[in-house]
């Protein structure tokens, strides 16, 4: 069974561009959660989506963030305009199929914002 | 929210030495999961464990749920152990609140 997959791996931009990640969950996989995870800290939810329903967006920046799962497989992330604080790893998780209780996690993408 | 507490935040061993790491939370769960995250940024999934002790090779975990806190076993350790070791629980939606992690590294 294929992981999760996101792209690209890394990233470099300057500050006020704008960047998009992409997430490809576990085949058959109804939830799909964006985390961002700052060097030396555990990762943070920034949304969650049941199939392509938001369920959780309370702690996504919407003035700069966005993200869509538009037929309930593949996600974006997209930062408009990117800020210096910024500057983390982005990691996608899936959960579901007969395992309904343990998240999967991608390889993420790491970002700098320079 | 919930609060997520790991102890000790580093932790350096000498190859073949034993550990336990910590993991308390402030509030009833029903989800805790233990991740490594190697160098390469990976989070591993090692134990989805709300309550009771698994064992999976040289890794163990228990939780107590009644009192609120997880342990992390690594007998035997190696340098492939090496790494930041996370503790997460299931928040209110189903996503998972995690610790800052105890960084481990394991000498030859």
């Amino acid at each position: 069974e294929a992981g999760v997959a996101q792209s690209p791996r890394y990233k470099i931009i300057e500050k006020r561009q704008s960047v998009a990640f992409w997430c490809n969950p576990i085949s058959g996989h109804a939830t799909l959660y964006w985390y961002q995870q700052i060097l030396g800290q555990g990762p943070k939810l920034l949304i969650q989506f049941q199939n392509n329903g938001v369920v959780d967006d309370s702690q996504l920046p919407k003035d700069r963030f966005s993200a869509e799962r538009l037929k309930g497989v593949d996600s974006t992330l997209k930062i408009q305009p990117a800020k210096l604080e910024d500057s983390a790893v982005y990691l996608c998780a899936s959960k579901g199929g007969r395992n309904t209780d343990t998240q999967y996690f991608g390889p993420g993408t790491r970002l700098t914002v320079l | 929210g919930i609060q997520v507490e790991q102890s000790p935040p580093d932790l350096i061993l000498q190859e073949g030495a034993n550990s336990t790491l910590r993991c308390n939370f402030s509030d009833s769960v029903n989800n805790l999961q233990w991740f490594h995250q190697n160098p390469w940024g990976q989070l591993i999934n090692l134990f989805y464990i709300p309550s009771g002790t698994k064992q999976n090779g040289r890794l163990s975990a228990t939780t107590v749920a009644t009192e609120r806190y997880s342990l992390l076993y690594i007998s035997s350790s190696q340098t492939t152990d090496s790494g930041v070791y996370f503790c997460a629980v299931g928040g209110s939606q189903g996503n998972l609140i995690f610790g800052k992690g105890t960084k481990l590294s394991v000498k030859p």
